[in-house]
């Protein structure tokens, strides 16, 4: 059964870098069939996706966000990670790691972890 | 802002038939699949529709979703009080070398 679980900081000051990392267990992240998702949501809103990665790092990137987002994949602790840089308050948000399907021939995200709240606060 | 456009919120009594409109563009709902998501407040979100039309295992058959030109829509059919959350679509953009979006999500009360 697929499990995915977020750590990290939870409080990050301003004009710094936040950093998760996601862990993933019961499914490979080596996989072809599968990129692996950031998706965040600020406290009242909705949903933004932040950005994917694929087994080999090849990304894809939320155009919003594209300048201050790095994600990584490390495929012998299967895992992959995000940074977040130059943050404000305007990024306090939950953050979710995500699997998104890709064999069904577009992008879809078919799997949540349960989240974890990064505050952007001195 | 987001490019897949919803109506914020959408209410019934229970037994009523909700349906939750998606609106987009050629370069995302009108070249992709589109999936909805369920999200009870303080809860991760979690997949009630995928591909269009498709239901995960354990999602009841009250729910269904389709998908026509540049729009899709949920339909919750025999509304109970547990289907009270937010409810997303989302589907990929070919826009912008590809990204996905969700909708601005809309609210359902059961009244």
């Amino acid at each position: 059964q697929l499990q995915l679980q977020e750590s990290g900081p939870g409080l990050v000051k301003p004009s710094e870098t936040l950093s998760l990392t996601c862990s993933v267990s019961g499914d490979s992240i080596s996989s072809n069939r599968y990129y692996w998702a950031w998706i965040r949501q600020a406290p009242g809103k909705g949903l933004e996706w932040i950005g994917s990665i694929y087994y080999n790092g090849n990304t894809y990137w939320s155009p919003s966000l594209k300048s201050r987002v790095s994600i990584s994949v490390d495929t012998s602790t299967n895992q992959f990670s995000l940074k977040l840089t130059s943050v404000t308050a305007a990024d306090t948000a939950v953050y979710y790691c995500a699997r998104e399907a890709i064999w069904t021939g577009f992008h879809d995200v078919d799997h949540w972890g349960l989240g974890t709240l990064v505050t952007v606060s001195s | 802002q987001s490019v897949l456009t919803q109506p914020p919120s959408a209410s019934g009594t229970p037994g009523q038939r909700v349906t939750i409109s998606c609106s987009g563009s050629n370069s995302n709902i009108g070249s992709s699949t589109v999936n909805w998501y369920q999200q009870v407040p303080g809860t991760a979100p979690k997949v009630l529709i995928y591909s269009n039309n498709q239901r995960p295992s354990g999602v009841p058959d009250r729910f269904s979703g389709s998908k026509s030109g540049t729009s899709a829509s949920l339909a919750i059919t025999g509304l109970q009080s547990e289907d009270e959350a937010d409810y997303y679509c989302a589907v990929w953009d070919d826009n912008l070398n590809g990204h996905y979006v969700f909708g601005t999500g809309t609210q359902v009360t059961v009244l």
